[in-house]
């Protein structure tokens, strides 16, 4: 049930573009993604809601295929603020709104 | 506005002991979600409360257990401690939990080591 994030892990030079996948074997009502950082909280990005929306915020986005039932999230020239971990929740439109979470993508940049 | 604090920060327990960690939801949430975070993984879900009712439940063992006061504020309890314990425990507080688009706010963990 654990949805599958690939790449594992990924380093960048500054600028640089990447992309983070999220797939799930079930059906999704909606993906939460993440970043933590050694030793800290994860703190929330953004979550993409079943119906292939598209959503941003400055130049980190992700997108929700349902057909696939995977979402991408892109970082676009990226900075070195944006090294941390990267974790998609997955929400199977349990009441609770349960998250269940893949085991991340650690994610370098460097200058 | 304050965040979610969670406390202690650190705790070291030995095995077969019962441990208590404590969680402040952000102002105005109702709901608390409670996490175990193993080195190198995701979070895992234990189990949610909302208004002081358990809302859901994860794959762990009755020894864990919680609580939610009129406040919000919530405990994690975990009686007899195993060394596969160990762990960062996080809380997440979120406005309401029926609503699609909830997003859930982490704390910044408790650290349990079990020897």
């Amino acid at each position: 049930q654990q949805p599958v994030q690939s790449p594992q892990a990924v380093i960048l030079r500054e600028g640089e573009d990447a992309v983070i996948n999220c797939s799930s074997s079930k059906a999704l009502y909606s993906v939460h993604w993440y970043r933590q950082k050694h030793g800290e909280a994860p703190v929330f990005l953004m979550i993409l809601l079943k119906g292939g929306e598209q959503k941003g915020h400055e130049k980190i986005s992700a997108s929700f295929n349902e057909k696939k039932q995977q979402s991408s999230l892109y970082l676009t020239a990226s900075q070195l603020s944006y090294s941390g971990t990267y974790f998609c929740g997955t929400d199977y439109g349990r009441l609770e709104r349960q998250l269940t979470f893949g085991s991340g993508t650690q994610l370098t940049v460097l200058p | 506005e304050t965040g979610v604090t969670q406390s202690p920060t650190h705790l070291i327990k030995t095995r077969g002991q019962q441990v208590t960690l404590r969680c402040s939801s952000q102002s105005g949430h109702n709901t608390v979600s409670w996490y175990q975070q193993a080195l190198g993984q995701g979070p895992q879900f234990i189990f949610q409360y909302y208004r002081e009712e358990e809302n859901g439940r994860g794959n762990f063992p009755p020894r864990f257990s919680g609580l939610q006061f009129p406040n919000y504020s919530s405990e994690l309890n975990v009686n007899a401690l195993e060394l596969d314990d160990s762990a960062l425990y996080l809380c997440a507080s979120s406005l309401e939990t029926t609503l699609p688009t909830d997003t859930q706010y982490f704390g910044p963990g408790t650290r349990l080591t079990v020897l």
